[in-house]
């Protein structure tokens, strides 16, 4: 049975960084893309990026590119989403989710992470 | 604002049959197929549809999909109070190099 279990909700300070984590397991890790998708409250489904965990070959959605970093640890079939210094603005539900390829849309999707930033 | 539009809300009776439109452009729909995804409240999206009209194991054959030209659809027949949910359309976009979603619509079962 495909999984993807996500890291616990955070509650975080304006300007402190965080890494949150998605581990996949009952299938091969390394063959599918993994993607991260932000849902901010009361709000809709926006994709970030995507890693390909073999090689961490990394795509990011241009309104995200430079504002998370995306990376991947194959030999522990984790991803993770990370903030350097976060934002009032991050608050939101983050989402990993399969995907079967590049070019495609996910499919399996993990439970997500709830980011809470408030001073 | 969205890249793929739908609408905002629909809504039926028990048994009615209810669609969900979502409009894109020649760069995602026109040139990729068509995922949807159901969002029950409180939970993760789950994927209903894939390439445009494919089922996975486990969804009721009471959801379908359809997909003309920058245009898709999803169809539910045999409406149930279960069914109450944010429905979402995704493509992949050629232009923007990613996945683009619909703003999703609030199905409400009356």
């Amino acid at each position: 049975e495909v999984q993807l279990v996500q890291s616990g909700a955070e509650v975080k300070k304006p300007g402190e960084s965080l890494k949150i984590s998605c581990k996949g397991s009952g299938y091969s890790f390394t063959s599918y893309w993994i993607g991260w998708v932000r849902q901010m409250p009361g709000k809709g489904l926006e994709w970030m990026g995507i890693i390909y965990p073999r090689d961490s070959d990394t795509r990011y959605s241009p309104s995200f590119q430079g504002q998370v970093t995306i990376s991947a640890d194959k030999s522990i079939s984790t991803a993770y989403l990370q903030w350097s210094s976060l934002k009032a603005s991050d608050t939101a539900m983050y989402y990993c989710a399969r995907h079967p390829g590049y070019g495609t849309q996910p499919d399996y999707w993990g439970q997500g992470t709830l980011v809470t930033v408030s001073s | 604002q969205s890249v793929l539009t739908q609408p905002p809300s629909a809504s039926g009776t028990p048994g009615q049959r209810v669609t969900i439109s979502c409009s894109g452009s020649s760069s995602n729909i026109g040139s990729n197929t068509v995922n949807w995804y159901q969002q029950l409240p409180g939970t993760a999206p789950k994927l209903l549809i894939y390439s445009n009209n494919q089922r996975p194991s486990g969804v009721p054959d009471r959801f379908s999909g359809s997909k003309s030209g920058t245009s898709a659809s999803l169809a539910i027949s045999g409406l149930q109070s279960e069914d109450e949910a944010d429905y979402y359309c995704a493509a992949w976009d050629d232009s923007l190099m990613g996945v683009v979603f619909g703003g999703g619509t609030k199905l409400t079962v009356l």
